[in-house]
């Protein structure tokens, strides 16, 4: 199957500060990737659908200017929680659909990246 | 609006049991895809299985089988014989048919213990 990777998987880090989360499809192009963030014991939400090359489109609650979504290339999109604050720590997740225009329908899911604000 | 149902949150079962996770969902896309996914404690999402509306055959891979039944918009996940291993998180999902739909909508998810 198809390989997604997330880096880091890891990473705490003090309130205000940003960090920035990549997710990679390693074996496939994908124009469209799948931004999700689940607390703990719950379910997965999305926060946004990132495009390659265009605007990333979010979800009703999620604040652009406080998560901002780059699809810098096909393969490569990245999130970056500016100024975060302990009620951001969640694990954050992301999928990709393999093909460039519309593509199979089975989502690939990145490892996954768990933050925690101090 | 998509909506998708799993009311059980919690499931134990001693190992060697058939267990069956239950899965509702709720779309106006006649076209529409439905998943089940795999979460173990590391976290990371394991695809099992995905299926198509058009497509009602039920489906078996080796302990797992499907069941998809559209009159009652269900698609329930049964384990035969479980296995310490199969304890995780389930989680049924659903996406619509194209472009910016592909997007999944979770399931709350149903965490499955196996007890040896």
């Amino acid at each position: 199957g198809a390989v997604v990777s997330q880096h880091p998987s890891r990473v705490i880090c003090k309130s205000g500060t940003s960090v920035k989360i990549e997710c990679r499809s390693l074996d496939f192009q994908a124009t469209t990737m799948f931004w999700y963030r689940q607390f703990p014991k719950q379910s997965l939400m999305l926060m946004a659908t990132s495009n390659e090359g265009s605007k990333a489109t979010y979800e009703q609650g999620v604040e652009k200017d406080k998560f901002l979504i780059n699809h810098a290339s096909l393969t490569l999109s990245t999130l970056t929680v500016t100024s975060a604050h302990p009620e951001d720590s969640s694990f954050y997740i992301c999928s990709a659909p393999p093909g460039l225009a519309g593509g199979t329908h089975t989502q690939y899911f990145g490892p996954g990246t768990r933050l925690t604000v101090l | 609006a998509q909506k998708v149902t799993q009311a059980q949150t919690e499931i134990s079962v001693v190992e060697k049991e058939d267990v069956t996770l239950d899965c509702v969902y709720e779309t106006r896309d006649t076209t529409y895809y439905l998943f089940w996914y795999k979460q173990p404690p590391s976290g990371e999402l394991v695809f099992l299985i995905r299926r198509n509306s058009f497509d009602e055959q039920n489906e078996i891979s080796g302990r797992y089988s499907w069941n998809f039944q559209k009159s009652t918009s269900s698609f329930n996940f049964t384990i035969t014989a479980s296995q310490v291993v199969d304890s995780a998180v389930y989680f049924c999902a659903l996406s619509g048919p194209s472009g910016s739909a592909r997007q999944l909508t979770f399931g709350s998810g149903t965490q499955l213990t196996v007890l040896p």
